[in-house]
């Protein structure tokens, strides 16, 4: 219970590419749902911030989506560049403001 | 750069001391998160401070402690220090107290021998 699941652990692709990440919770009471980027030894930088009324919000190449029926969201980059590359990590917070983080996704973009 | 900047950047310290990790938040900012990040655990909330007040708790330790000061300065300490206590300490800071973007500052990065 009040869980955060990212798939995959991993991701290896091509500049140039498009991918989806995923992320699925059991948090309840929702409050909103983040996504952030984080490079390796630095601190998280924000991506999108959606609560339970929004399924889309988009952040230049990055689009994330919500499904909280199913309790579903993804990130989906457009046209990856190599700096791309990072880990991207969902936070689901609960209406106490008490935040619950996935394991992230790595995510690497090869020349 | 996020305008949250964290002090120091690195400490190395042995088993059983006691530190002390200082942020300050984004001019405006009234809120100061802190997180844990191990190798093994991920990013885990700690404790928020809104305006000088307690305002959400995590996964905090009995030997950690946090306050907010009156120029909104934040510090974290940690006593009887563990060696699984090393790990990148991240403080954000949001203007709100709830459903604000967080930036976060570059971290500290705490060794345990």
């Amino acid at each position: 219970k009040n869980q955060v699941e990212q798939s995959p652990q991993s991701l290896i692709i091509l500049e140039g590419k498009n991918c989806t990440l995923q992320c699925n919770y059991t948090v309840s009471p929702f409050s909103n749902l983040r996504w952030y980027k984080q490079d390796t030894g630095r601190g998280p930088v924000s991506l999108t911030i959606m609560t339970f009324s929004e399924n889309t919000k988009s952040n230049g190449r990055y689009t994330a989506t919500l499904d909280a029926d199913t309790k579903q969201s993804s990130l989906h980059i457009t046209a990856s560049q190599l700096s791309d590359s990072a880990s991207y990590i969902c936070v689901v917070s609960r209406s106490n403001n008490d935040m619950r983080f996935g394991a992230g996704t790595r995510l690497t973009v090869k020349p | 750069d996020s305008g949250v900047t964290q002090t120091p950047k690195h400490l190395i310290t042995a088993t059983g001391q006691r530190v002390t990790l200082r942020c300050s938040p984004r001019s405006g900012d009234l809120s100061v998160y802190w997180y844990q990040q191990s190798l093994d655990q991920g990013l885990q909330f700690l404790i928020q401070y809104y305006n000088g007040e307690e305002r959400a708790k995590g996964n905090i330790l009995e030997r950690f402690s946090a306050q907010q000061f009156p120029d909104l300065h934040s510090e974290l300490n940690l006593s009887s220090l563990e060696l699984g206590d090393s790990a990148l300490y991240f403080c954000a800071s949001s203007v709100g107290a709830a459903y604000n973007e967080q930036f976060f500052g570059p971290g500290t990065r705490l060794t345990v021998l």
